[in-house]
C-alpha cells in the first residue's frame, strides 16, 4: 500500500527556535497533503491543507505565519513551526491523499522546552 | 461546518466480548466515511464506506453505513487485547475543496484479559 514518511519522528527544541517537519509520499504523487495536530487523548485537528505549487489553506484559528507550509513538489510538504513555544508541543501528523483514501505519516512528536 | 460525533468515548470490555462503536455525522456533500485505528502513533486505515447498507468486513471487524440516519457502526467480535486502541471515525465531504477529513473525538477501547 501507499506509504507516507515523516521526519523527524521526534524533536526537542528550545523556546524561540524554529522546527521543520517533512512529509513525503514515498510511492505515489500527492497534489494534496494535510497537516494535523493531536493533543494527548484528543482527536486529530486539521491545521491546514497543503497544495502543490500553491499556498496552503489554513483552518480557522491556525496562524499561518506561525505554521509555515511549503508543498514544493508532488512528494514533499514541509511544516515549519516558527518561534516555537511550549504550548506548541504536540504530535503533528501529515497525510497525503491518494486516489481512494488518505494515507497517514507516522507522526512527529514535538517538545518545546 | 462538518461535524462527527462518536460514542461511547471510552469502553472497557473483556476478551471475547463483542463491541459496537458508533459514529454520526453532519457533512456538506458527503463523499465517504472512514474508520481508523490508532495505537501509539498515527492512525491506520480500517474501512472506507461510501454506500449505505453494504457491510465491509475484515476478519473480526465489520462496518456499515446508514446514510439515511447519517451514521455508521464499527463492530468487533471476539475482542482481543490487541484490539485495545482509539478508534477514529472521519468523514470526507466535497463541500470545501480537497476532500479534507473531519475526525470525531474517537472511542478509546480497552480490552482486558
Amino acid at each position: 500500500g501507499a506509504v507516507v514518511s515523516q521526519h523527524p519522528s521526534r524533536v526537542i527544541c528550545k523556546s524561540g527556535t524554529s522546527v521543520k517537519i517533512e512529509c513525503r509520499s514515498l510511492d505515489f504523487q500527492a497534489t494534496t497533503m494535510f497537516w494535523y495536530r493531536q493533543f494527548p487523548k484528543k482527536s486529530l485537528m486539521l491545521m491546514a491543507t497543503s497544495n502543490e505549487g500553491s499556498k496552503a489553506t489554513y483552518e480557522q484559528g491556525v496562524e499561518k505565519d506561525k505554521f509555515l507550509i511549503n508543498h514544493a513538489s508532488l512528494t514533499l510538504s514541509t511544516l515549519t513551526v516558527t518561534s516555537a513555544h511550549p504550548e506548541d508541543s504536540s504530535f503533528y501528523i501529515c497525510s497525503a491523499r491518494g486516489t481512494v483514501e488518505q494515507y497517514f505519516g507516522p507522526g512527529t512528536r514535538l517538545t518545546v522546552t | 461546518e462538518d461535524k462527527v460525533v462518536q460514542s461511547p468515548l471510552s469502553l472497557v470490555v473483556h476478551e471475547g466480548d463483542t463491541v459496537t462503536l458508533n459514529c454520526s455525522y453532519e457533512v456538506t456533500n458527503f463523499r465517504s466515511l472512514l474508520w481508523y485505528k490508532q495505537e501509539k502513533k498515527a492512525p491506520t486505515f480500517l474501512f472506507m464506506l461510501t454506500s449505505s447498507g453494504i457491510e465491509k468486513k475484515s476478519g473480526r471487524l465489520s462496518s456499515i453505513l446508514d446514510k439515511k440516519e447519517l451514521s455508521s457502526i464499527l463492530n468487533i467480535t471476539a475482542t482481543q487485547t490487541g484490539d485495545s486502541a482509539i478508534y477514529l471515525c472521519a468523514v470526507s465531504g466535497s463541500g470545501g475543496s480537497n476532500y479534507k477529513l473531519t475526525f470525531g473525538k474517537g472511542t478509546l477501547l480497552t480490552v482486558n484479559p
